[in-house]
């Protein structure tokens, strides 16, 4: 299996753009997390599924951020508009229970 | 409020000792705990994880111990190589959290040559 797959790896963009991560999970797994890790803040809970439904988004900052999994094999996390405080890697995660698998993440720069 | 966290951010060990990482939680509804290793660059990679009904599992050089009468958890690291040098977090399920889990701040760790 080739693991979670993340898009893309590096992501440099203007503030007040907007940003879209993509996610695509291991196969068969249920749950899939989308997750943002700062220097200061370590690695933050944004928002979770289980079986393409959303199950707690209350770590999503605001509004401005908004994710979806349209199907089992895909997922999208937006942040529009985008802004410098935002820059992080984000990283989307999979699992068939508790154990999770993350995947490479996608380091985002807002400038 | 509740949460993990780890008594050391840094260890730095002789390459070939044995290196414990400690975290603490205070959540004693917490069923089941899990280390991650994380090195420059990458995502999370599991190691081992417990159960609370477990006091201490084993696998390949790593060893993770349970107490919990003082709600601590511990990763030991046999014989530790350079390549053993990365960021570890531990975290939990808190029992009712669905299969959320909640992570520690991270130790990371350092071996010499």
């Amino acid at each position: 299996d080739a693991g979670v797959i993340q898009s893309p790896r590096h992501e440099v963009t203007e503030m007040g753009q907007e940003v879209t991560l993509r996610c695509k999970p291991i196969s068969g797994h249920d749950y899939l997390f989308w997750y943002r890790q700062t220097m200061m803040r370590g690695l933050e809970l944004l928002i979770y599924f289980n079986n393409n439904v959303p199950i707690d988004d209350s770590g999503m900052p605001e509004d401005r951020f908004s994710a979806k999994m349209p199907n089992a094999s895909f997922s999208t996390l937006k942040i529009q508009p985008s802004e410098p405080r935002d820059s992080a890697v984000y990283f989307c995660a999979s699992s068939p229970g508790f154990k999770q698998y993350f995947g490479p993440g996608t380091r985002l720069t807002v400038t | 409020g509740e949460s993990v966290g780890l008594h050391l951010p840094t260890l730095s060990v002789q390459e070939g000792d044995n290196s414990i990482i400690n975290c603490a939680y205070s959540n004693s509804a917490s069923d089941y705990f899990i280390w991650y290793k994380q090195e420059s660059g990458k995502g999370p990679q599991f190691i081992i994880d417990i159960r609370s009904n477990m006091d201490k599992r084993q696998g390949q050089r790593v060893t993770v111990l349970l107490n919990k009468t003082v709600k601590h958890l511990s990763l030991q690291i046999a014989a530790t190589q350079p390549g053993d040098s990365a960021v570890y977090f531990c975290a939990e399920n808190k029992g009712n959290a669905g299969n959320m889990l909640t992570f520690g701040g991270g130790t990371r760790l350092m071996v010499k040559p």
